[in-house]
């Protein structure tokens, strides 16, 4: 199984102010032959199902603010909040759908600072 | 409107089957060309892909519960289910079916999801 690794496990940040959370994969998600990276980033609020953000680790889903973008490729993401707002607290998950079983990470919580 | 609702049993003894079924709408099952996922969450901890199935049947699990676990999807019922056999109290979880998207292979819609305890 690809191991997905997240940090930080949680993180405080200002309203406004920027966030950051990496994602590790144990190996590549990067298939060479589409250059597509099979990397997702998910945001999860108490007492609802989760909510995918971001696909081929930088593309957003429809709907999705604009001040949350997703950077990297390989084994090695981000996903960024440029300016925090308040309906921004939860849980955010990376999954890699590169090979099945489809693995997630650990999880990292933001809060407000 | 695509809506996934899952329902069944909230409360099992150990060694019990969990029987769980997603109703699907929006969307017709002997129509489309999806998978559909079975993914859950214990109680604080992270969230466990547990398998999924195309709409012709053909099935993946996660080879971690591979042993003990079936989806099924019933075009008829416009539904998908998941049984999971011989459940101990680490199966206790928050359980969500969720589409997976043609268009990128993650889940775009998802239920609301269903608390199953196993306990004695």
């Amino acid at each position: 199984d690809i191991v997905m690794t997240q940090s930080p496990d949680s993180l405080a940040v200002s309203l406004g102010e920027r966030a950051t959370i990496n994602c590790k994969s144990s190996q590549t998600v990067l298939y060479s032959s589409n250059n597509k990276n099979y990397l997702a980033w998910y945001q999860h609020k108490p007492g609802q199902p989760p909510k995918l953000l971001i696909y081929w680790a930088s593309t957003r889903q429809f709907g999705v603010p604009d001040r949350f973008s997703g950077s990297g490729s390989g084994s090695d993401f981000t996903l960024t909040i440029s300016s925090l707002q308040a309906e921004d607290v939860a849980v955010y998950y990376c999954q890699q759908y590169y090979n099945t079983p489809f693995t997630f990470g650990q999880g990292t919580k933001l809060e407000i600072k | 409107h695509v809506q996934l609702q899952e329902s069944g049993p909230g409360l099992l003894k150990p060694s019990q089957t969990l029987s769980l079924t997603c109703a699907v709408s929006g969307v017709s099952l002997s129509s489309s060309t999806y998978y559909w996922t079975w993914i859950r969450q214990p109680a604080g901890k992270g969230l466990e892909w547990i398998g999924r199935i195309f709409t012709s049947g053909t099935a993946t699990y996660n080879p971690s519960l591979k042993s003990r676990v079936t989806i099924s999807v019933h075009t008829s019922k416009n539904q998908v289910s998941l049984e999971l056999s011989s459940v101990t109290a680490a199966d206790t979880a928050v359980y969500y079916c969720a589409r997976e998207a043609s268009y990128s292979g993650t889940n775009d819609y998802w239920g609301q999801g269903t608390l199953v305890t196993a306990s004695s």
